[in-house]
């Protein structure tokens, strides 16, 4: 176990809807990186968010949005849900990402599938 | 433009054999490497990491990964797999500032008994 703990496990949507995935941190750590990985694919980076900012995204588009809580914790809500939205959705924590030699924990991800 | 190659899409290994995993990447300056595996129905675990000092890592379950700057190349190894090794592998190289893990596409392995 990693520390690392995200809600719900699994999820289905309908297209057009929103919605709300959650992560707890491990104890600690202050940042928490989002990550997609669609099927027979490696995770890709999201966005990251450090000391309840954004701080950092990557090819994603705005629909794809955050929240870091004062807990560390954090959100990843999507909102228009596409069909290729459907897809595992990693969270991981790690410490200040300033530092050198940051390693990362993931949690189990929240199985997404949008009909 | 980063990038990250995992030459093994599938590999099939009977147990007892050996495994060497191919991983290439592209970037300039510092990096930290990275061999992440994906059990069945499991959470991303660290398998092993290079930060700096011996390029010859070794990490968890008698797997080690030798990093060649020369080449950009991070390869994983294990002198004999067990059917428990059967997963998913991604090499993640981290450059140093940069806010994310860039992963490659992994490389199932499949281990017969």
């Amino acid at each position: 176990e990693t520390g690392v703990t995200q809600s719900p496990t699994h999820l289905i949507k309908t297209r057009g809807q929103q919605v709300t995935l959650r992560c707890s941190s491990q104890s600690g750590h202050n940042t928490v990186s989002w990550y997609q990985q669609a099927l027979g694919q490696g995770p890709q980076f999201i966005f990251q968010y450090y000391r309840e900012e954004e701080n950092g995204r990557g090819n994603f588009p705005p629909r794809f949005s955050g929240l870091q809580f004062p807990n560390y914790s954090s959100e990843l809500n999507v909102n228009a849900l596409e069909l290729d939205d459907s897809a595992l959705y990693l969270c991981a924590s790690s410490l200040d990402p300033t530092r050198e030699n940051t390693e990362a924990f993931f949690g189990q991800g929240t199985r997404l599938t949008v009909v | 433009a980063q990038s990250v190659s995992q030459h093994n899409h599938h590999v099939i290994l009977s147990e007892a054999a050996s495994l060497e995993l191919g991983c290439n990447y592209s970037y300039g300056g510092t990096v930290n490497l990275f061999w992440y595996v994906q059990y069945p129905g499991q959470h991303l675990q660290l398998l092993l990491k290079y930060f700096s000092g011996d390029p010859l890592v070794k990490g968890i379950k008698g797997f080690e990964a030798e990093f060649i700057k020369s080449k950009f190349s991070f390869n994983l190894r294990k002198p004999s797999v067990q059917w428990s090794d059967t997963a998913e592998y991604f090499c993640a190289p981290h450059q140093t500032g940069a806010n994310n893990l860039f992963f490659g596409t992994g490389t199932r392995l499949t281990v017969i008994p």
